[in-house]
């Protein structure tokens, strides 16, 4: 079956630093999701990529979908404490299965 | 516009007895999600329903758990018989399609003890 993976399991971060998490998928996705849940509360829907290649940006964050639509990276420069949280990549593989990886728990070191 | 509707937030019960979840999605989300989250771990999927039809419960443990979807609005979730092993936070989530991102509620906290 399909498995999304997510590394690093956890990432600590000065304050002002830049950062990387990366999601990669066993299967070809046909989109690919990324949330943010903060401690104690639920996952928040962040954004959506949908095409090989694709590249958002959201103010300090930048998201990228693979050539190969097996993979996906979120890049977050300049990290502030309210950064703070774990972050989830979701897909659908081709038969229509949704899957979130385990996330990247982010810490923040003023 | 309020968001998606969990109830209750915590619910500690002993192990063998039922529980029931419900949830109230964003008006016009016809796409409803129930998750189970552990500690440190990603959502997992129970079941999906598109309005009032299941298109995805593969991963839902039948013999304990049901949910329903009546009229492709509200649903609720039930555990007969809890087990140890179900305490989670278990969450709601709706969207307005499948292809779109997903809109959780706060979760229902289950303890069994």
């Amino acid at each position: 079956g399909q498995q999304v993976m997510q590394i690093p399991q956890y990432q600590h971060v000065q304050e002002g630093e830049d950062f990387t998490t990366y999601c990669n998928s066993s299967t070809t996705l046909s989109n690919i999701q990324w949330y943010k849940q903060r401690p104690g509360g639920h996952p928040v829907f962040l954004i959506q990529l949908v095409k090989s290649g694709e590249v958002k940006k959201q103010k300090r964050l930048t998201f990228q979908f693979g050539e190969a639509k097996k993979n996906s990276s979120l890049h977050i420069t300049a990290t502030q404490t309210t950064d703070v949280g774990t972050y989830f990549c979701a897909g659908f593989d081709s038969w229509g299965k949704f899957q979130f990886g385990a996330g990247t728990q982010v810490v923040v070191t003023p | 516009e309020a968001g998606v509707v969990q109830s209750p937030r915590y619910k500690i019960i002993e192990k063998k007895q039922p529980v029931a979840f419900w949830c109230n999605p964003i008006s016009g989300h016809n796409t409803l999600y129930w998750y189970l989250q552990n500690l440190g771990q990603g959502p997992e999927l129970l079941i999906r329903y598109e309005n009032e039809e299941a298109v995805d419960d593969s991963q839902l443990p039948k013999d304990r758990f049901s949910a329903e979807r009546l009229k492709g609005v509200d649903s609720t979730l039930k555990i007969q018989p809890a087990e140890l092993g179900d305490s989670a936070v278990y969450l709601c989530a709706s969207s307005p399609g499948t292809a779109g991102g997903a809109f959780f509620g706060q979760g229902t906290r289950l303890t069994v003890v």
